[in-house]
């Protein structure tokens, strides 16, 4: 089974700080993503890669940058947290290759920014 | 970005019920994927599409492709209360190259014993 582990359930930090979320798989996928979840707005992306130091933006890279260093370690970066970074966030990763396949999920980190 | 439309956005039903849900786009998709996501935890692919017109099935649960690529529906039979849950559906669009999925905005299914 493909194991994707989100480095922290919950966490706590404070305006201005630099927060980093933390993801890493186990199952040497290339393709590795980065979601937010909100109420009524389901997932919306915020970055994917699908290589080592590659990066695209997705819908809302607004105040987010990532970091993909190694092929199992996709780094979530919120520069200067803000209270609308508050969420749920989710990541996720799939094989390369083919491109239809379906994407597997950690168990999301819940963030708050006070 | 885009997102598909999903529909209802929530039940509350009975026990032994029958559920069904489904997401339309105005575009073609070329896989459509659905998740569950239990509280405190991240989505579970339950049932994944490839073909239009495909029927397919994992317990209680089935799902299908649409003919015309633009829909998707779930269905879950004789609902028991470990059912409850957010459902999302999602897909990979007809014009994409990078694996990016698009999301539905989700149903949450509440079960009464």
């Amino acid at each position: 089974d493909v194991k994707v582990t989100q480095s922290s359930r919950y966490l706590v930090k404070r305006t201005g700080e630099k927060v980093f979320l933390e993801c890493v798989q186990d199952m040497d996928h290339e393709n590795m993503f980065w979601y937010r979840q909100d109420p009524g707005l389901g997932l919306r992306l915020i970055y994917f890669s699908y290589d080592v130091k590659m990066k695209e933006k997705g819908d809302i890279p607004e105040g987010y940058s990532v970091s993909r260093e190694k092929k199992e370690r996709f780094s979530l970066i919120l520069e200067s947290a803000s209270t609308n970074q508050t969420s749920m966030y989710l990541c996720a990763s799939t094989s390369g290759g083919n491109l239809n396949q379906p994407q597997h999920f950690g168990d999301g980190t819940r963030l708050s920014i006070l | 970005g885009q997102q598909l439309n999903q529909s209802p956005q929530s039940m509350f039903i009975q026990e032994g019920e029958d559920v069904s849900m489904n997401c339309t786009s105005s575009s073609i998709f070329n896989t459509w994927l659905w998740y569950k996501q239990e509280p405190g935890e991240g989505p579970v692919l339950l049932i994944a599409l490839y073909k239009a017109g495909e029927l397919t099935s994992n317990g209680r649960l089935t799902a299908q492709f649409g003919i015309t690529r633009k829909d998707s529906f779930l269905n879950i039979s004789a609902s028991i209360p470990s059912d409850v849950g957010i459902y999302f559906c999602a897909g990979h669009h007809g014009s994409s190259n990078t694996g990016k999925l698009i999301f539905g905005q989700g149903t949450t299914l509440q079960v009464k014993p």
